[in-house]
């Protein structure tokens, strides 16, 4: 069965530091990999998405992961974080065949920016 | 071009009474998915379902819970005789069809149910 790990719950960082935040997947094949955006109260936005070919994607407001199937990972990162990326982080999979392509999602990551 | 819709944005029931949640898919997508998010729990599947057809209900609790996506008309979660532990935010998310995943799904704003 397929699995999502997002290590560390909660990531704070400073104004134009660094932002990464980590997802490890299990999965018997190389799923289908998403990145989505919660801010307070709102839906859920697609950031970016993995499904074939160039294994660094890019993604809206500056983000992009990298697929690496040796480590089964899809971590997230950001050059400089924004005060307005502050929310919530989550990472999913869905399978690539079958009937259902159902997202499994993990706990998610909240992120504080300090200024 | 509307993306998907739910409705209500808020719902608050007393316990024992029934809610229903809505979503009407983005136009041209016949796939819908419910999830729900509970606190410090995260999403959670709920059910998928296709025009006139339940394709997986595994995360469905086996009971008080259904869902429908009738030929004409939103998706519908309705919750019968519903519990404090109902309270969460149920996320519809709506996709062209198998295959079209890779563009990502469309997820609506959600419903946030509090039952009191």
């Amino acid at each position: 069965a397929q699995s999502v790990t997002q290590l560390g719950s909660h990531v704070s960082v400073s104004e134009g530091a660094l932002v990464l935040l980590r997802c490890n997947y299990s999965s018997s094949v190389p799923p289908y990999l998403f990145w989505y955006v919660q801010y307070p109260n709102q839906g859920l936005q697609l950031l970016l998405k993995y499904t074939t070919g160039a294994t660094l994607v890019k993604g809206i407001n500056g983000f992009e992961a990298e697929f690496k199937k040796s480590e089964t990972s899809f971590h997230l990162t950001k050059p400089s974080a924004h005060m307005s990326d502050a929310a919530e982080y989550f990472c999913a999979v869905s399978e690539r065949a079958g009937n259902n392509r159902k997202l499994i999602w993990g706990l998610g990551t909240s992120l504080a920016v300090n200024p | 071009n509307a993306g998907v819709m739910q409705n209500p944005r808020h719902l608050v029931r007393r316990r024992g009474q029934e809610a229903r949640l809505r979503c009407s898919p983005m136009k041209g997508h016949s796939h819908v998915y419910w999830y729900r998010q509970l606190p410090e729990e995260g999403l959670k599947f709920m059910v998928y379902l296709q025009k006139e057809n339940i394709i997986d209900e595994s995360g469905m609790p086996k009971e008080r819970f259904s869902a429908e996506f009738p030929k004409e008309g939103p998706s519908i979660l309705r919750i019968q005789q519903v519990v404090r532990g109902d309270s969460a935010a149920y996320f519809c998310a709506s996709s062209p069809g198998l295959g079209d995943e890779a563009r990502g799904y469309t997820f609506g704003s959600g419903t946030r149910l509090t039952v009191v």
